[in-house]
C-alpha cells in the first residue's frame, strides 16, 4: 500500500537550517510529482513547494521562495525540504503529498513538526 | 496569488444539507477544472473528497458532491452525519501553481 512517511522535524533556532525527508514506498515513486504543505498551529493548509516526477520542474508558494528547496532522489525514492533561514511563521506541520494527475493528491504523510523558537 | 475564498465555518443537523463555497478567479478556479476538495480531522492528515470539480475516489460517500459556476465552486454534503463534522479545504491545484482556501469549519449540531 502506499505510504509517506515524513521525518526530519524538531525544533530549531531562527535563521538556522532544517532539512526533512519523505519516505515513499508501495508505488513506483519516479512517476508522480510530490509537493510540501504546510499547516501552522490552528491554521490552515498551506501549499510550499512541488516538483515534477522526474525532477526536470520545481516549484514554490511565495512565503518560501529563495529560502527553501524541494528536491527528489528517485534511486532511493524519497523526497527532500531544505529549509533555510527560518522564521517563527515556519512553525507548521509539514506534509508531504503525492500529486495524481497533477491536479490533486491521492495520498498524504502524517506530517512532521517543525517548530521555529530560540 | 491569494487564498481561495471560503466560509470559515457552517453547521447543519443530522440528515440535513449543507454547502460550501470556494471563491477564487479567473486564473484559478475560473481557468481549470482542477479544483479539490479535502476532509481534514483534528489530528489528522488531509483526506481526498473531490478531484477535478465533481468526481468522488473510489471509498468515500455518496453524500459528497462538487460543482462549479465560473469563479466559485462548491462542495455539497448531503444526509448529514457526525462524522462529517471536519474542516474542509478547497484546492486550485496545478503542477506549476497551488492555492488552497482558508478552510471551512463544518459543525454538525
Amino acid at each position: 500500500q502506499v505510504q509517506l512517511v515524513e521525518s526530519g522535524g524538531g525544533v530549531v533556532q531562527p535563521g538556522r537550517s532544517l532539512r526533512l525527508s519523505c519516505a515513499a514506498s508501495g508505488f513506483t515513486f519516479s512517476n508522480y510529482g510530490m509537493h510540501w504543505v504546510r499547516q501552522a498551529p490552528g491554521k490552515g493548509l498551506e501549499w510550499v513547494a512541488l516538483m515534477w516526477y522526474d525532477g526536470s520542474k520545481r516549484y514554490y508558494g511565495d512565503s518560501v521562495k529563495g529560502r527553501f528547496t524541494i528536491s527528489r532522489d528517485n534511486s532511493k525514492n524519497t523526497l527532500f525540504l531544505e529549509m533555510n533561514s527560518l522564521r517563527a511563521e515556519d512553525t507548521a506541520v509539514y506534509y508531504c503529498a503525492r500529486d495524481i494527475r497533477s491536479n490533486h493528491y491521492d495520498y498524504w504523510g502524517q506530517g512532521t513538526l517543525v517548530t521555529v523558537s530560540s | 496569488q491569494s487564498a481561495l475564498t471560503q466560509p470559515a465555518s457552517v453547521s447543519g443537523s443530522p440528515g440535513q444539507s449543507i454547502t460550501i463555497s470556494c471563491t477564487g478567479t479567473s486564473s484559478d478556479v475560473g481557468s481549470y477544472n482542477y479544483v479539490s476538495w479535502y476532509q481534514q480531522h483534528p489530528g489528522k492528515a488531509p483526506k481526498l473528497m473531490i478531484y477535478e470539480v465533481s468526481n468522488r475516489p473510489s471509498g468515500v460517500s455518496n453524500r459528497f458532491s462538487g460543482s462549479k459556476s465560473g469563479n466559485t465552486a462548491s462542495l455539497t454534503i448531503s444526509g448529514l452525519q457526525a462524522e462529517d463534522e471536519a474542516d474542509y479545504y478547497c484546492c486550485s491545484c496545478t503542477n506549476v501553481y497551488v492555492v488552497f482556501g482558508g478552510g471551512t469549519k463544518l459543525t454538525v449540531l
